[in-house]
């Protein structure tokens, strides 16, 4: 079955330490992107990737870095200049040129300890 | 600035009876709207979605409503049902092929049995 994959599903992070998430889809979908949840506070867009090798920052990305090597992953990495990185991680995909409906991954919860 | 608002955290409904989520915007460019259904420590799931040009979209039980002049969406469940308890978040896209949405901060919907 075609879907895309989040691991780990619980990540516990020092402070200080830069740590990544997996984002794998095997849709065949040409857009990637990142969104991070807060309570209250709706999903906000970090990064994004339309296609491989190339990447725009989203709304917050500051203290986040991304690649985009291989059209199936586009891991987000979350690093110590991150000031609130506890969160939960969205990743999502979309193919380009159809209607605007992502398929989602099944989050990643990172907490700082 | 929040260009897409879900101004009721929470709604509660009896099961059998008619479940009503709002969303309001501020944007006239978006052009394309959506709704998603997220159950805790899971990925949204997409539900249902509405074109500016249209006013209403239905299925099944799921109807979503648009009145661009008062920049606003809801979306009525009829009947509901236990199993519709989650979190319901309403986004928009801005007209570019970018495909980001806006999301919305989310409304969490209890139906009671």
């Amino acid at each position: 079955d075609g879907g895309i994959t989040q691991s780990p599903k619980y990540l516990f992070r020092k402070e200080g330490q830069n740590v990544t998430l997996s984002c794998e889809q095997n849709l065949n979908h040409d857009a990637m992107y990142w969104y991070r949840q807060d309570p209250g506070q709706g999903l906000r867009l970090i990064y994004y990737s339309q296609i491989v090798n190339d990447f725009q920052k989203g709304d917050i990305a500051e203290g986040y870095s991304v690649s985009r090597e291989k059209k199936e992953s586009f891991p987000l990495t979350v690093t110590s200049a991150q000031k609130n990185p506890t969160a939960f991680y969205l990743c999502a995909s979309r193919s380009t040129g159809i209607d605007y409906g992502y398929t989602f991954g099944s989050g990643t919860r990172l907490t700082v300890v | 600035d929040q260009q897409v608002k879900q101004n009721s955290p929470s709604l509660s409904v009896q099961e059998g009876r008619i479940s009503i989520l709002n969303c309001d915007y501020t944007n006239s460019m978006f052009d394309y709207f959506l709704w998603y259904k997220k159950y805790p420590a899971e990925g949204p799931t997409f539900l249902i979605s509405i074109s500016s040009i249209k006013d209403k979209n239905e299925d099944g039980r799921f109807t979503v409503f648009l009145n661009k002049s008062a920049k606003h969406l809801s979306l009525h469940i009829v009947p509901s049902q236990p199993g519709d308890s989650a979190v319901y978040f309403c986004a928009a896209n801005r007209g570019s092929n970018t495909g980001k949405l806006i999301f919305g901060q989310g409304t969490t919907l209890q139906v009671k049995p």
